[in-house]
């Protein structure tokens, strides 16, 4: 069973500072990973997805990278900015019977950028 | 498009009472997932649908819940009855299997919170 595993639980940076939240996962046969984004009360909102045959996606400030072989992928943030502060969740998807696909989900790094 | 739809947005209901949540996926995405976050477990993948056909529910906790999905742009999930431990956020997302690149993506709605008392 495909378990996900998001490290630190909660991290408190000052404005400006780059950053790095951790993702691991057990069984490297994926066929993509999708980091998200949850502000307080709100619905989950698509930063970045990473195919498995992909090593880094980036948008803007935010820059994912995959290695699949160590199961673990990293999501970077430059020069943090108040407005990034919110929970962020890194998801493992998996093909599998029939072309079925599921999303298996870390629990989340709360992220609070101080100004 | 005006993304996923979800229905109430805020639920408080009583012990025992059947709770029903509503769904509307984004136009021609033919994947719909119904998820529960809790504190304690996260997110949870209780049961989705391809092509309005439900393929893996083994995720719904007990007999209590069930969903369907008549058509291809709404899909329900229902509980009754409900008891105080199924209070939590559900979520549904849907997706486009037949998509190059953004093949597979996720796109959620914005939730509803189900207070049980």
């Amino acid at each position: 069973k495909q378990e996900v595993t998001q490290i630190p639980a909660a991290l408190s940076v000052p404005e400006g500072e780059n950053l790095v939240l951790n993702c691991s996962f057990t069984d490297s046969a994926i066929y993509n990973l999708q980091w998200f984004r949850q502000d307080p009360g709100k619905g989950l909102t698509s930063l970045l997805l990473i195919q498995s045959s992909q090593r880094e996606q980036t948008s803007g400030r935010l820059n994912a990278s995959l290695d699949k072989s160590s199961g673990r992928s990293t999501l970077y943030i430059a020069a943090s900015q108040p407005g990034d502060s919110a929970t962020y969740l890194c998801a493992v998807g998996v093909l599998g019977w029939a072309g079925s696909y599921q999303l298996t989900f870390g629990k989340g790094t709360k992220l609070s950028v101080i100004p | 498009d005006a993304g996923v739809i979800q229905s109430p947005r805020h639920e408080v209901t009583e012990m025992g009472q059947e709770v029903t949540l509503r769904c509307k996926p984004i136009s021609g995405h033919d994947y719909l997932f119904w998820y529960r976050q809790t504190m304690m477990r996260g997110l949870e993948l209780l049961i989705y649908f391809n092509n309005n056909v439900p393929i893996d529910d083994s995720g719904m906790p007990e007999d209590r819940f069930s969903a369907k999905m008549p058509n291809a742009s709404f899909s329900t999930l229902k509980i009754q009855p409900s008891e105080p431990r199924d209070s939590a956020v559900y979520f549904c997302a849907s997706s486009l299997s037949y998509k190059g690149e953004g093949r597979w993506e996720q796109y959620f709605g914005p939730g509803t919170r189900l207070t049980v008392t």
